[in-house]
């Protein structure tokens, strides 16, 4: 069964410096899917930045970078730039690839403190 | 603006009584998922359906139930609720249409249990 680990319970960052968020995830599959989501308090979750496990070029969303490594079955996600509207708890997520696998399996979260 | 609407967004209710969420969406996704997420934990899958097929999980207990009359709407039943049951609900849908697709929530429902 696959798993999603995020270590990071807590994480700080002053505002405009960068930071990054760890995952790293278990599978036997060949080809899947990483996502990043953002829960701000009280508010919607929302996809952040997402990765195809065979797209070698890492994805890039503005100031939302990820470093996929997936040899080491690691997706870490940074941050430039961080500004106060950055805070919020951060989800990694797996999905394998479809024929049958309709099934998201998120991590237990990090989350992020912006200091002004 | 197509999306994910939860109602309501708060709910009370008293312990052992019944208590329905809706979900609907009009982005016409053919998966819709239904997860239970406690204070500063991830989302727990409760279950889902691709279409009108029901998936629940192994682990989900038997006071939760769904039904999805049609593709917009999902309901979550829980019949007898109880002081472990008060969570944030979150319902999100997906395309299976599109490999990438990555989940759409909506705003979610907090469940308090009295």
């Amino acid at each position: 069964a696959q798993t999603v680990t995020q270590s990071q319970p807590e994480m700080s960052v002053q505002e405009a410096e960068t930071v990054t968020l760890s995952c790293t995830y278990d599978t036997s599959e060949s080809d899947y899917y990483l996502f990043w989501y953002k829960q701000p308090p009280s508010r919607q979750m929302i996809l952040v930045i997402r990765q195809e496990a065979y797209k070698q070029q890492n994805a890039t969303e503005n100031r939302f970078s990820v470093n996929f490594q997936k040899a080491a079955k690691s997706f870490s996600l940074k941050i430039s730039d961080s500004q106060l509207g950055d805070a919020a708890m951060y989800f990694c997520a797996y999905r394998g690839t479809p024929s049958g696998t309709y099934k998201y399996i998120f991590g237990t979260g990090t989350r992020l403190k912006v200091l002004a | 603006d197509a999306m994910v609407i939860q109602n309501p967004r708060y709910q009370v209710t008293q312990f052992g009584k019944p208590v329905t969420l809706s979900c609907s969406q009009t982005l016409n996704h053919n998966v819709m998922y239904w997860y239970q997420q406690k204070s500063s934990q991830a989302p727990k899958l409760l279950f889902h359906y691709y279409d009108k097929d029901f998936n629940n999980e192994a682990d989900t207990p038997d006071n939760f139930q769904s039904r999805r009359p049609n593709t917009s709407f999902c309901f979550l039943d829980i019949r007898s609720p109880g002081l472990g049951d008060a969570a944030m609900y979150l319902c999100a849908t997906s395309s299976l249409d599109r490999e990438d697709s990555p989940l759409h929530f909506g705003n979610g429902t907090r469940l308090t249990v009295t």
